[in-house]
């Protein structure tokens, strides 16, 4: 079957711009998580959903960045007035169910922020 | 504050060699420790996983060892390939929580 998804692959921006990321989660998948790689990093959790609601948004950076998903399925990760330190790799994961050992990462959205 | 400390930074091991990456944590609320394996432009992949009930797990030619008293975790490749080049992440989970703590990641190269 198929795996999680992202688009676009690789996004180019400039300073103080709006960017949508898009996740697309392994069908039937309800828990999706948001990371970020900076260069030389590890992965930094951002935030995550179980369904349509984010009980755990605590690794958002500022105020700047948002995520929402509808349906269950779908979500988006949205950075306003994008800086350059914003440039990173955002991967998506998800998981069959919350609390699942498993999570399974997507290729990831490569963000340059000139 | 970094709550997982993975080290080394990167490591190079002549194939059928054994190579060791070793990671550290903080905080004892942790009780869920995975490794993930990334290849360029690929997500990572999770490799194996160890609860802190085992000292240790083993899967094939990857087996993960676990000293709970010293909060220490480490991965251990056997015979290594150079298909096994790539990078490796430790991470940390908190029971109850759902977010994964990621340590810096080794960028592993085996050389044939």
């Amino acid at each position: 079957g198929a795996g999680v998804s992202q688009s676009p692959s690789n996004k180019v921006t400039e300073k103080g711009k709006d960017v949508e990321l898009r996740c697309d989660p392994i069908s039937g998948h309800t828990a999706l998580y948001w990371y970020r790689q900076s260069l030389g990093q590890g992965l930094e959790f951002l935030i995550y959903f179980q369904g349509n609601s984010a009980p755990d948004k605590s690794g958002l950076p500022s105020d700047r960045f948002s995520a929402e998903r509808t349906g269950g399925s779908v979500s988006t990760l949205t950075i306003q007035r994008t800086q350059q330190e914003d440039s990173a790799v955002y991967l998506c994961a998800s998981s069959s169910q919350r609390g699942a050992e498993t999570q399974y990462f997507g290729p990831g959205t490569r963000l340059l922020v000139l | 504050q970094q709550q997982v400390k993975q080290s080394p930074q990167s490591l190079i091991v002549q194939k059928g060699g054994i190579s060791i990456i070793n990671c550290a944590y903080e905080n004892t609320a942790f009780d869920y420790f995975p490794w993930y394996q990334q290849f360029p432009g690929k997500g990572p992949a999770l490799l194996i996983a160890i609860r802190p009930d085992v000292s240790e797990k083993k899967e094939g030619r990857f087996t993960i060892s676990f000293n709970k008293s010293a909060k220490q975790f480490s991965l251990h490749i056997m015979d290594s390939q150079p298909g096994d080049s790539a990078t490796y992440f430790c991470a940390a989970r908190r029971g109850g929580a759902d977010g994964l703590t990621f340590g810096k990641g080794t960028h592993l190269i085996i050389q044939p």
